[in-house]
């Protein structure tokens, strides 16, 4: 059974950054063809992709965030990392990681962490 | 980027009714196409994936069809627990986009 569980800060002071980290279990990073995503979704709108990351360390962003996110992973703890630097109130949203397999999409969620950007 | 548009964004029906949704492609994404369900609170559910292909669990009453930019996700006999936010993602090329979603409400 594949479980994804979201954790990190609640609230984020505009200009910081957010660090958020995606614990998993019942699959492995270091297996061919597997991958994590980051998705966002801000209150009342919709799904936004943010970036994923897979098995062999290749990276994938959303061009529109790439200069602001980036994404690690730890084979070892069974862990995917998120970073997003100088946080806006714009980005105030749900954050979810999700499991998916090279040529498929996010098939697995966590149930989402909120995160609010203000001063 | 692909943009994916969903229409219509409500849609109010009754238990047992048949419902379908549309996404549309800016651009052809063959059959790269997942659907998901969303309820309040929640996160995504993983409906359909390759445009037509249940996944592992989702009951029959929902499906998908389409190729190329317009695809549709059909909701038969619909059920209290079906009423939700439908969501299209294409997954053809980066960056990964999603509709803007569907609101099913109750009649």
């Amino acid at each position: 059974q594949i479980t994804l569980e979201e954790s990190g800060p609640t609230l984020v002071k505009p200009t910081q950054t957010l660090t958020l980290t995606c614990t998993f279990s019942g699959f492995s990073l270091s297996t061919s063809g597997v991958g994590v995503g980051w998705i966002r979704q801000p209150p009342g709108k919709a799904l936004e992709w943010l970036a994923l990351i897979y098995w062999n360390d290749d990276k994938r962003y959303s061009p529109s965030l790439k200069s602001r996110v980036t994404i690690t992973k730890d084979t070892s703890k069974n862990q995917v990392v998120l970073t997003m630097t100088n946080m806006d109130p714009v980005d105030t949203a749900t954050y979810y990681c999700a499991h998916l397999l090279v040529g498929t999409t996010f098939d697995n969620w966590g149930q989402g962490t909120l995160v609010t950007v203000s001063s | 980027d692909i943009q994916m548009t969903q229409s219509p964004s409500s849609l109010s029906a009754s238990v047992g009714d048949r419902v379908t949704i549309t996404c549309r492609a800016s651009q052809g994404i063959t059959n790269y196409l997942a659907w998901f369900q969303q309820k309040p609170g929640k996160a995504p559910k993983s409906l359909i994936y390759a445009a037509s292909s249940l996944q592992s669990g989702v009951p029959s009453k929902f499906s998908g069809s389409g190729s190329g930019t317009d695809f549709t996700l059909t909701i038969s006999s619909l059920q209290p627990e079906d009423f939700a936010t439908y969501y299209c993602q294409q997954y053809n090329s980066y960056p990964y986009t999603f509709g803007q979603g569907t609101k099913l409400e109750i009649k």
